[in-house]
């Protein structure tokens, strides 16, 4: 069993839609990342909750403790958005991922 | 400041070669994780110093791999020897805190044949 389950696996949406990306983990955490993987490759650290909301631009991160549950939000969808989105959670001297939302937004 | 900067981009090798990655993190920071993906896995970590000092080894697949990190500027990975099932990419990532927010390099794209 994976620690860390996102949904969905893949998620097609036309621009200006609100999407919601979720993720759950099965395991005490310190802290739980939100990762966009573009393309190309290259890895971004868009948020890092260990309680709470955090908002930064038209992107907003939540989390549940009790529910062991998160949600990455984003509002006004653009084409620019479309990437894979990574759920990651810390515990004790470990990290484990989410197997990613691969996210399309159409123009 | 210059982000995590990571060596080779690319690698290229065959089977029972030894292949060093190599990392420099963003200056000031305290932490160093190296992860590999691949399509069947994802992400995974494999080890991560503290203070230069490696803390957690368990995710490290086996004893062909094995990580450094001399000074607080430079780290390497060495594979010794490579497998075809060692192909994936390798990030390097360093923090402020093992607690804080992670800075990715770019990675390095290692294909064994």
């Amino acid at each position: 069993k994976n620690e860390v389950e996102q949904s969905p696996q893949n998620l097609t949406a036309q621009e200006g839609e609100f999407i919601t990306i979720n993720c759950s983990y099965s395991v005490g955490i310190s802290a739980l990342h939100w990762l966009q993987q573009h393309p190309g490759g290259g890895i971004v650290s868009l948020f890092m909750l260990s309680s709470g909301k955090k908002k930064h631009g038209r992107l907003i991160a939540t989390i549940n403790i009790q529910e062991k549950h998160s949600s990455l939000h984003i509002t006004a969808s653009h084409p620019r958005d479309s990437a894979v989105y990574i759920c990651a959670v810390r515990y004790n001297n470990d990290m484990r991922f989410g197997a990613g939302t691969r996210l399309t937004v159409k123009p | 400041d210059a982000g995590v900067i990571q060596s080779p981009r690319h690698e290229v090798t065959e089977m029972g070669q030894e292949v060093t990655l190599r990392c420099k993190p963003i200056s000031g920071h305290n932490s160093l994780f190296w992860y590999r993906q691949t399509m069947m896995r994802g992400l995974e970590l494999l080890i991560y110093f503290n203070n230069n000092v490696p803390i957690d080894d368990s995710g490290m697949p086996e004893d062909r791999f094995s990580a450094k990190m001399p000074n607080a500027s430079f780290s390497t990975l060495k594979i010794q020897p490579s497998e075809p099932r060692d192909s994936a990419v390798y990030f390097c990532a360093s923090s402020p805190l093992f607690t804080g927010e992670l800075f990715f390099g770019e990675g390095s794209r290692l294909t064994v044949l």
